[in-house]
């Protein structure tokens, strides 16, 4: 089973500054099978980005994912008051799903 | 729109079995492979188990160790988690998703919670 490792585990951030979340595979994960999640309190998860770098439908653009392998980095280009969530990494492989630990991100 | 509804949770004691089950509206029930994520209190998700969308497919995460049963009743928009031998570490807000493509979730239930305590 491949274990997603993400960090930092918190991030403290102003409004409009820039985000960058990591997310390390124990190995490489296939066919960069790979989204993003947020989940604010109390709410259910959003799907933001898939296959590593394709947003999900109505996620705006400051919202953009990269990498391949191992190594994976969720980006926000200027943090908004309504992204600050905890940000999840997901993987699929071997007919096993695997989520990260979480990021949160928070206003400091 | 998408609508799915969880239900069948509550407090049970160690050892002891719970069936939940997630009504789903909205969409095309049958064309779709459904999971359950599971989140227990304060902590982060973690997937549970898939069932392709006739049924003829499921997978378990390594914990559940033949405890769990998915399944699904595509006459009446219906998924399923037979959970027997319940210990306090399944405690947790069970959802279940609809699967996005073959390797995601997107649509999600606002959560059944399962509390596992003598």
């Amino acid at each position: 089973e491949i274990v997603l490792t993400q960090s930092p585990g918190t991030l403290s951030l102003s409004p409009g500054e820039r985000a960058t979340l990591s997310c390390r595979a124990s190995q490489s994960v296939t066919n960069s099978y790979l989204a993003w999640y947020q989940q604010k309190p109390g709410q259910t998860p959003r799907l933001l980005i898939y296959d590593a770098s394709s947003r999900a439908t109505d996620i705006p653009d400051r919202f953009s994912g990269s990498g391949s392998g191992t190594d994976f980095t969720l980006t926000i280009s200027r943090m908004e008051p309504e992204d600050f969530a905890v940000y999840y990494c997901q993987q699929f492989g071997s007919s096993k799903w695997t989520f990260g630990q979480g990021t949160k991100v928070e206003i400091k | 729109q998408v609508r799915l509804v969880e239900s069948g949770g509550g407090v049970v004691q160690p050892g002891r079995s719970l069936r939940l089950s997630c009504a789903a509206s909205g969409f095309s029930f049958s064309n779709y492979d459904m999971h359950w994520v599971r989140q227990a209190p304060g902590k982060g998700l973690e997937w549970v188990a898939i069932i392709s969308y006739d049924g003829s497919n499921k997978y378990y995460a390594d914990f559940v160790k033949g405890r769990f049963t998915i399944s699904r009743d595509n006459s009446k928009n219906t998924l399923f988690l037979q959970m027997n031998s319940l210990r306090a570490e399944d405690t947790a807000v069970f959802y279940c998703t609809k699967g996005y493509g073959s390797y995601y979730f997107d649509d999600w239930g606002q959560g059944t919670l399962v509390t596992v305590s003598s």
